[in-house]
């Protein structure tokens, strides 16, 4: 299994540009949530997803959109790229289980963006 | 919504001592609370957690205690190892009601843990 990827590794954007960043997970798992990580700020919730063509805003969700069409994908999306978007975006997935069980979440390997 | 404050920002310590990293929250509902692990450039993984019907679980050198009166709960690292030093992040969770056993993690600031050799 590879577990939680995240495409692309690295990406430079020029303010206003958009792009599509791309979580898959193998694990069959039912939740999946985008995260940002900057400096001294630890994580922060941006989206997340309960299951299949359901989304639901975090923490901090302005700027950003997702969608999750197939079980295994989710995709946060920025429209216009801003300079306070620059982060380390993580994806994480967990399976669905019930309450105080496996509460795990598995994170992917982050995406490194830059928005000039 | 939950609030997560983390202490120290930093801490070194000499390897073969001990470590503690503190953490206090603010929602009572918050009944999970996970400890990730972060080396520099990787993703966070969980390397303990603890739930709110336990004050204390111990898995060899790493142990978490959680005081739920007073709203915190620490990580204790004992006989430090210099691939110990990454960076500690605490969390608070509770589940989401409205979508079953999905949860929200609330993350501390992160501890940046440095074992001098």
């Amino acid at each position: 299994n590879a577990g939680v990827t995240q495409t692309p590794k690295f990406r430079v954007l020029k303010t206003g540009q958009s792009m599509t960043l791309l979580c898959a997970q193998d694990m069959n798992h039912e939740y999946m949530y985008w995260y940002r990580q900057d400096p001294g700020m630890g994580l922060r919730l941006i989206h997340y997803s309960v299951g299949e063509g359901t989304t639901a805003k975090g923490e901090v969700p302005d700027g950003y959109n997702v969608s999750r069409l197939k079980k295994q994908n989710f995709l946060l999306g920025l429209e216009s790229a801003a300079p306070s978007q620059t982060s380390v975006y993580f994806c994480a997935s967990k399976v669905l289980a019930g309450v105080g069980l496996a509460d795990t979440q598995y994170f992917g390997p982050g995406t490194r963006l830059t928005v000039l | 919504g939950e609030n997560v404050e983390q202490h120290p920002s930093t801490l070194s310590v000499q390897e073969g001592d001990s470590a503690v990293i503190k953490c206090t929250y603010s929602d009572s509902a918050s009944n999970y609370f996970p400890w990730y692990k972060q080396e520099l450039g990787k993703r966070p993984q969980l390397i303990i957690d603890i739930r709110s019907n336990v004050g204390e679980k111990k898995d060899q050198r790493i142990a978490v205690t959680l005081n739920k009166t007073a709203k915190h709960f620490s990580l204790h690292i004992t006989e430090t190892q210099p691939e110990d030093s990454a960076v500690y992040f605490c969390a608070a969770s509770r589940v989401l009601f409205s979508s079953g056993s999905a949860r929200q993690l609330t993350f501390g600031s992160g501890t940046q843990l440095t074992v001098l050799p």
